[in-house]
């Protein structure tokens, strides 16, 4: 089974500083990995996925993230966040071949200030 | 392309009454469809899980229930909403059998029960 840690449950920023939300993961096989993010009273938009290859992934609205396997790490990263960066970010993992379920983190609620 | 639609948007029911939220899915096939529920700073918790018409598992035991009518409609229900049940339902697909089966989010329904 797979398990998904994102140790950080909220985190304040000022405008155009740079931002890392971290996430970890736990699990006995390979994995993909994921990146969502939520608007407010809105569903969950996907920013980027992990699925081989390159482990630097780029995705939406400037946003990267970086596979570790051997510190079973996925931190998301922005150079510069802008006030319509705030919002939730969940982590997700699903295991390479196992269930088509997806194991999610908690969330990170970013909010940046101006 | 695809379309996820969710309805409704915010219901407020009184505990003990019936509940049934709808899911549908456009553009696509025999999609693997999803339940979560999102309580407040709980995450993402996993309620049902489809893999076609008339095939679903039960992620947590409760008083809600899951049918699936038709290839594309996801329906969740109550026969007496607890308070407990309050919370924000998110229904998501995926591709079945794809390789890395990113799921695809609607925009959720508020639930109140009072």
């Amino acid at each position: 089974a797979q398990s998904v840690t994102q140790l950080d449950s909220q985190v304040p920023v000022f405008e155009e500083a740079p931002v890392e939300l971290r996430c970890n993961y736990s699990s006995s096989v390979s994995v993909y990995l994921f990146w969502y993010v939520q608007y407010p009273n809105q569903g969950l938009q996907l920013l980027l996925k992990y699925l081989s290859g390159s482990t630097l992934v780029k995705g939406i609205n400037g946003f990267e993230a970086e596979f570790n396997k051997s510190q079973t790490s996925f931190h998301l990263r922005k150079p510069s966040v802008h006030i319509s960066d705030t919002a939730e970010y969940f982590c997700a993992v699903r295991s390479v071949g196992g269930s088509e379920k997806l194991v999610f983190g908690k969330g990170t609620k970013l909010t940046v200030n101006p | 392309s695809q379309t996820i639609h969710q309805w409704p948007a915010t219901l407020v029911q009184p505990v003990g009454s019936p509940l049934s939220l709808e899911c549908t899915v456009e553009g696509t096939s025999n999609p693997n469809l999803y339940w979560y529920r999102q309580a407040a700073g709980r995450g993402l918790q996993l309620l049902f899980y489809s893999v076609g018409i008339g095939q679903i598992s039960s992620e947590v035991p409760q008083n809600l229930s899951a049918s699936r009518p038709q290839d594309r409609q996801f329906i969740l229900s109550s026969k007496k909403l607890l308070l407990s049940d309050s919370g924000f339902y998110l229904c998501a697909w995926s591709r079945a059998g794809g390789m890395y089966n990113e799921q695809f989010f609607g925009p959720g329904t508020r639930l109140t029960v009072l």
